[in-house]
C-alpha cells in the first residue's frame, strides 16, 4: 500500500462549488504539505504543517483553506472554486528534522482538478 | 526570495549518452537540495538529497553535485536508458524549511 494517499484521484466540478481534497499518510510524519502544479510554473506551496496544532500558509493560500484533523491526514478545500483553481495538487509528508536521516518530502500520487 | 532555475526545459537523447542536467539557485544560504523525478500523471519521487555541507551525492547511475558558492547543481545520469524518460525536478530547502522548486525538465531517451 501506498505511503501517502490523496483522494479523489480525478476530480471536475463548477465554479462555485465547495469541495475538498484529502491526504492521508501511514508513514508517521509530523510534517505535511499541499502543493499544486500548473504547467510551466512548477510546483507551488499552498499550505504546510508540522504539527496537528500548526498550520502555516505558502505562497498561493488565497482561495484554499486547510484542516489538519490526525498527524496522518491534512485536508485541502476550495470553498467557492474558480477555473484558475484547475491544477494538479499534491499532498507530501516529510520527517522532523534530527528524527530521521533524510530530510526529503514524500509525494502522493496526485489529484486532478479541473473546474468549469 | 530563492529562485530555482533548470535549463533548458525538455531534452531528447538517443539511449546510451551520459547526460547532465543543471538546476542553478540565487541564494546560496540553503539546507539542502534535492533532485526529484516525476513521471507522467504520477507524484515526485526523491532521487538524491545532498546537504549543505556535502559536495555531491551518488546512487546507482545518479550522481549529483552541489556547489553552493556558484548556486550550481547538475545531475549527471551515466549510459542513459528509455526507462529515464520522464521530468527531472530540482528543488532547495532554505532556512524556511520550505521547498522552492525548479519548474523541471523533461527528458526524453530515445531507444
Amino acid at each position: 500500500d501506498a505511503d501517502v494517499t490523496q483522494t479523489p484521484r480525478n476530480r471536475i466540478t463548477k465554479t462555485g462549488k465547495r469541495i475538498m481534497l484529502e491526504c492521508s499518510q501511514t508513514k508517521g510524519h509530523d510534517r505535511m504539505y499541499w502543493y499544486r502544479q500548473d504547467p510551466g510554473l512548477g510546483l507551488r506551496l499552498i499550505y504546510y504543517s508540522f504539527d496537528v496544532k500548526d498550520i502555516n500558509k505558502g505562497e498561493i493560500s488565497d482561495g484554499y483553506s486547510v484542516s489538519r484533523q490526525a498527524q496522518a491526514k491534512f485536508s485541502l478545500s476550495l470553498e467557492s472554486a474558480i477555473p484558475n483553481q484547475t491544477a494538479l495538487y499534491f499532498c507530501a509528508t516529510s520527517d522532523s528534522p534530527g528524527r530521521s536521516t533524510t530530510d526529503t518530502q514524500y509525494f502522493g500520487p496526485g489529484t486532478r482538478l479541473t473546474v468549469l | 526570495k530563492q529562485e530555482v532555475t533548470q535549463i533548458p526545459a525538455a531534452l531528447s537523447v538517443p539511449e546510451g549518452e551520459n547526460l547532465v542536467l543543471n538546476c542553478s539557485f540565487t541564494d546560496s544560504a540553503i539546507y539542502n537540495l534535492q533532485w526529484f523525478r516525476q513521471d507522467p500523471g504520477k507524484g515526485l519521487t526523491s532521487l538524491l538529497l545532498i546537504q549543505s555541507s556535502q559536495r555531491e551525492q551518488t546512487s546507482g547511475r545518479l550522481n549529483a553535485s552541489l556547489d553552493k558558492s556558484s548556486g550550481r547543481s547538475t545531475l549527471y545520469i551515466a549510459a542513459s536508458q528509455p526507462g529515464d524518460s520522464a521530468t527531472y525536478l530540482c528543488a532547495i530547502q532554505g532556512g524556511s524549511e520550505k521547498l522552492v522548486f525548479g519548474k523541471g525538465m523533461k527528458l526524453t531517451v530515445n531507444p
